[in-house]
């Protein structure tokens, strides 16, 4: 066990729908990371928030957003679904940057 | 911009012989170098982490890697498979400059198929 939760463990939507992912890191943790799994594209980072702000972006759609809450935990927001957004949604969270990322168990979206 | 290679996407082996997974950066600075391992249907679990302050590094289940900077490399290796060793290995990078903030970037993935 990492330390990291995530709600939920699956999810399933229709296209066009809109869904939110919940993260809540390890204790003390202050850097919360999102990364997209995919067959196609493989483990790819989407954004990072440092005690509150977002301080690195990817390759993340503008259809997705997110954000970190004073008690740390952050929420992934994906709005106007395709297909092509079923993955596997990871959140790692860490002390600081630079420092090893820990992992929870993701959350599996599929789009249909 | 940083890049890495996992040479094999898959790797079968079998009980009881050496485990040798291949990693390589690209990076105008040697990076900070993780592996992970992913079971089926679970999360990413950290393996091993080389940070500079030793180049041999020592990870959990009895992996290790050695970081060889003239190589551009961060092999992860065991020296007996288990049957438990079965899964999907990551090799990542993170960049260590100044305005680091910690994003990895992962290689495509080898997965260990180890025969009974």
């Amino acid at each position: 066990d990492s330390g990291v939760t995530q709600t939920p463990k699956h999810l399933i939507t229709a296209t066009g729908q809109r869904v939110t992912l919940r993260c809540s890191p390890r204790s003390g943790d202050l850097s919360v990371y999102w990364y997209q799994q995919s067959l196609d594209q493989g483990l790819q980072f989407l954004i990072q928030y440092y005690n509150g702000e977002e301080r690195a972006k990817g390759n993340i759609l503008e259809r997705f957003s997110a954000q970190q809450f004073p008690d740390l935990h952050s929420e992934l927001n994906l709005s106007s679904l395709e297909l092509g957004d079923s993955a596997l949604y990871f959140c790692a969270s860490s002390a600081s940057p630079g420092h090893a990322q820990y992992f929870g168990p993701g959350t599996r979206l599929t789009v249909l | 911009a940083q890049s890495v290679t996992q040479l094999g996407s898959h790797v079968s082996v079998s009980e009881g012989a050496l485990v040798l997974l291949r990693c390589n950066y690209s990076s105008s600075v040697p990076p900070y170098l993780f592996w992970y391992v992913q079971y089926p249907n679970q999360g990413l679990q950290l393996l091993l982490k080389y940070t500079s302050a030793a180049t041999l590094v020592k990870g959990i289940n009895g992996f290790e890697a050695e970081f060889k900077k003239s190589e551009t490399s961060f092999h992860l290796t065991k020296p007996s498979a288990h049957m438990s060793d079965a899964a999907e290995y990551f090799c990542a990078v993170s960049d260590r400059s100044s305005g680091n903030t910690g994003k990895l970037i992962f290689g495509q993935g080898t997965t260990l198929q180890v025969k009974p």
